[in-house]
């Protein structure tokens, strides 16, 4: 059984600032790990995803995430948010079967002027 | 390409009825998955089909059940509506459901019941 724990339900951050969402997860098999973003009324679109290989992964908008096996976390980050980037975030993680996402409870980014 | 779409956007029942939302997925995917997503549980498999066959199955009552059909556009039924089933519903779809795909979610059914 696989599961995803999101530590921070709420995220504020002022903006141009750096911010840090963080992700761990439990797998007793290999995964793939996946961060999705929600905006208002819409559905989830993707900014990353890891696969295999480098443990850093750069996704749209400018964020990034780093895979640490070690610690079994998968945490988000970019250097400058933006306004725009208020959002709730999603990690998941997906078995090597079929795409069958388990995902966490999500973090509400909130940025402010 | 258009994207994913979900109809309708917003769906009112009462408790006791049946409802059925509909899914098309982007042109050439042929798996599509249904989640449910509500402020208490947050997002939650329900089903995933391919090529008109259920491959994978959540944790749900059979009251949620779900078909698709030869044109990949997927459908989600759920009857004896209960309080407890009002969330939104998401479709997303991909190539072919493998596990390191990127899916593509629709803007979802938003499903009240009274």
């Amino acid at each position: 059984a696989q599961s995803v724990t999101q530590l921070d339900s709420q995220v504020p951050v002022f903006e141009e600032a750096p911010v840090e969402l963080r992700c761990n997860y439990s797998s007793s098999v290999s995964v793939y790990l996946f961060w999705y973003v929600q905006y208002p009324n819409q559905g989830l679109q993707l900014l990353l995803k890891y696969l295999s290989g480098s443990t850093l992964v750069k996704g749209i908008n400018g964020f990034e995430a780093e895979f640490n096996k070690s610690q079994t976390s998968f945490h988000l980050r970019k250097p400058s948010v933006h306004i725009s980037d208020t959002a709730e975030y999603f990690c998941a993680v997906s078995g090597s079967g079929y795409s069958t996402l388990t995902f966490g409870k999500g973090t509400m980014l909130l940025v402010s002027p | 390409k258009a994207g994913v779409t979900q109809t309708p956007r917003y769906l009112i029942k009462t408790r006791g009825q049946q409802v059925t939302l509909s899914c098309s997925p982007i042109s050439g995917h042929r798996s599509v998955s249904w989640y449910q997503q509500t402020p208490g549980q947050g997002l939650q498999f329900l089903f995933e089909y391919f090529s008109e066959t259920q491959r994978n199955k959540g944790n749900f009552p059979g009251r949620f059940s779900g078909r698709q059909f030869s044109n990949s556009r997927s459908e989600m039924n759920v009857s004896t509506l209960e309080l407890g089933d009002s969330a939104l519903y998401l479709c997303a779809s991909s190539l072919a459901g493998g596990g390191n795909e990127k899916l593509f979610f629709g803007s979802g059914t938003q499903l009240s019941v009274l």
